[in-house]
């Protein structure tokens, strides 16, 4: 059971959009500490999607953008391209007993 | 340019210690700032930290692991080795380690990972 919850799964068509939710708590996403994204393609190791909440890496096409608030982030990827097929991950900072870092429990992203 | 790689064995017995080395380049540990985190995959999972080493040589493990988990480092060697205590099959996972900015900063960069599997 991950501290972040995510959904299990989301699709769409080419050229939709989609949104990826990821649920924390007062001690996380609450408590006001940021929100990272990684997209993880079959086989790789997750890679920097989006970080401090909205802010995208060099080279991350701004089809991808994140947004948060109160105790819940969201990732939201426009202009679905079927190379965005894959599990993406939020993560975030813990101030509780379970550790330092936590993660959402990943959302497979299934182009149709 | 950053790079972490990952090594140690494939497979581990259950019971026996998994040691593992994150070799690193194009960063210094001993860089205000810098830290190092490991985290695991278990195969179709999730993804799950397991502890981190900052610049101040302070060390933070996952409450769940933390009695199993040991981090040390070999700073001129651009090493962080991660020692996990009697291994279990349900440890059979990728283990990747990353550099972290600070403690809340996200991981900018990742190994390829290694996988590790416990079985007699």
């Amino acid at each position: 059971q991950s501290v972040l919850t995510q959904p299990p799964s989301v699709s769409g068509a080419p050229g939709q959009r989609v949104t990826i939710s990821c649920t924390g708590s007062s001690s996380n996403i609450g408590a006001g500490y940021d929100v990272h994204w990684y997209q993880q393609l079959p086989g790789t190791a997750p890679k920097l999607l989006i970080y401090g909440n909205s802010n995208r890496p060099s080279g991350v096409p701004d089809r991808f953008s994140g947004s948060k608030s109160g105790t819940s982030a969201s990732l939201a990827i426009t202009g679905l391209q079927a190379e965005d097929e894959a599990d993406y991950y939020c993560q975030s900072y813990d101030s509780s007993l379970t550790g330092l870092w936590v993660f959402g429990g990943g959302t497979k992203l299934t182009v149709l | 340019q950053v790079t972490l790689r990952e090594s140690g064995p494939a497979l581990v017995k259950p019971t026996q210690t998994l040691t593992l080395t994150c070799t690193f380049s194009g960063f210094s540990l001993s860089t205000s700032g810098m830290s190092v985190s490991w985290i695991r995959q278990p195969p179709g999972k999730a993804l799950e930290w397991l502890a981190l080493i900052d610049w101040d040589d302070d060390r933070y493990y996952s409450s769940s692991l933390k009695t199993r988990l040991t981090l040390s480092t070999d700073i001129s060697k651009n090493q962080v080795v991660l020692t996990m205590t009697n291994m279990d099959p349900v440890d059979t996972a990728t283990y990747y380690c990353a550099r972290i900015q600070g403690h809340y900063g996200p991981a900018s960069y990742w190994g390829q990972g290694t996988l590790v599997t416990v079985s007699s």
